[in-house]
């Protein structure tokens, strides 16, 4: 159990075009997702906190009207890289926080495959 | 502020013991989680401490000290496909995950 998908896990773009990724929790239901993005070599920078049903809440640093955030449903959230150029080139995972009761250990995230954008 | 601590990269042979050290200091504590993550893919899941002492888990084992804010994942007999980096994470008092920047684990024959 406890599998989170992502989509697409590779994408190559044209700067100035938007990007979308999904993020799906497939056999359980997430009250929280997590985005996160990732350089080489680099940890883990999180970028924005999603709830079902609320707006997200955005590490500072990260512009909210470039990466758009829409966690539609308890299984679902998706990415949105608007307007995107060479510099948000990058690896992007996102995770899911099990309903309390269900986790294998308390609050215990499960991480997507990664999305890996490159922007020309 | 916040900060995690663990090397950036250690050696070890295979077959061997190693043990990969994690310092932190955060605003609260409310669990240490141990990922592995192998290059280019997401980090997965490896254990969870919250109260001091060790847990095993196979070949993997990690340790928890909270009052020396000191943690170690333990790794035996040593295979070539645990080369990945092993990330350390401490979730702070609003349940929010601090990072470490990792530690690139290279197995030699």
């Amino acid at each position: 159990g406890a599998v989170v998908s992502q989509h697409p896990s590779r994408v190559i773009c044209k700067s100035g075009t938007s990007v979308k990724i999904e993020c799906r929790s497939l056999d359980f239901q997430a009250t929280t997702m997590f985005w996160y993005r990732q350089f080489p070599k680099k940890s883990l920078m999180l970028m924005a906190t999603s709830n079902e049903g609320s707006k997200a809440t955005y590490e500072q640093g990260v512009e909210k009207d470039k990466f758009l955030i829409n966690h539609a449903s308890l299984t679902l959230s998706t990415l949105t890289v608007t307007s995107a150029h060479p510099e948000d080139s990058s690896f992007y995972i996102c995770s899911a926080r099990m309903i309390e009761g269900v986790a294998r250990a308390p609050e215990t995230q499960y991480f997507g495959p990664g999305t890996r954008l490159l922007v020309l | 502020g916040q900060n995690i601590d663990q090397p950036t990269e250690m050696t070890a042979t295979e077959g061997a013991i190693v043990q990969i050290n994690c310092t932190y200091q955060t605003s609260g504590f409310n669990g240490l989680f141990w990922y592995q993550q192998h290059a280019g893919e997401a980090p997965t899941f490896l254990s969870y401490n919250v109260l001091d002492g060790l847990e095993e888990k196979g070949r993997f084992s990690s340790f928890l000290s909270r009052s020396k804010g000191y943690s170690y994942l333990l790794l035996k007999e040593l295979q070539m496909k645990d080369s990945a980096s092993y990330l350390c994470a401490v979730m702070d008092s609003n349940y929010q995950l601090i990072w470490g920047a990792g530690t690139k684990l290279i197995i030699k024959p």
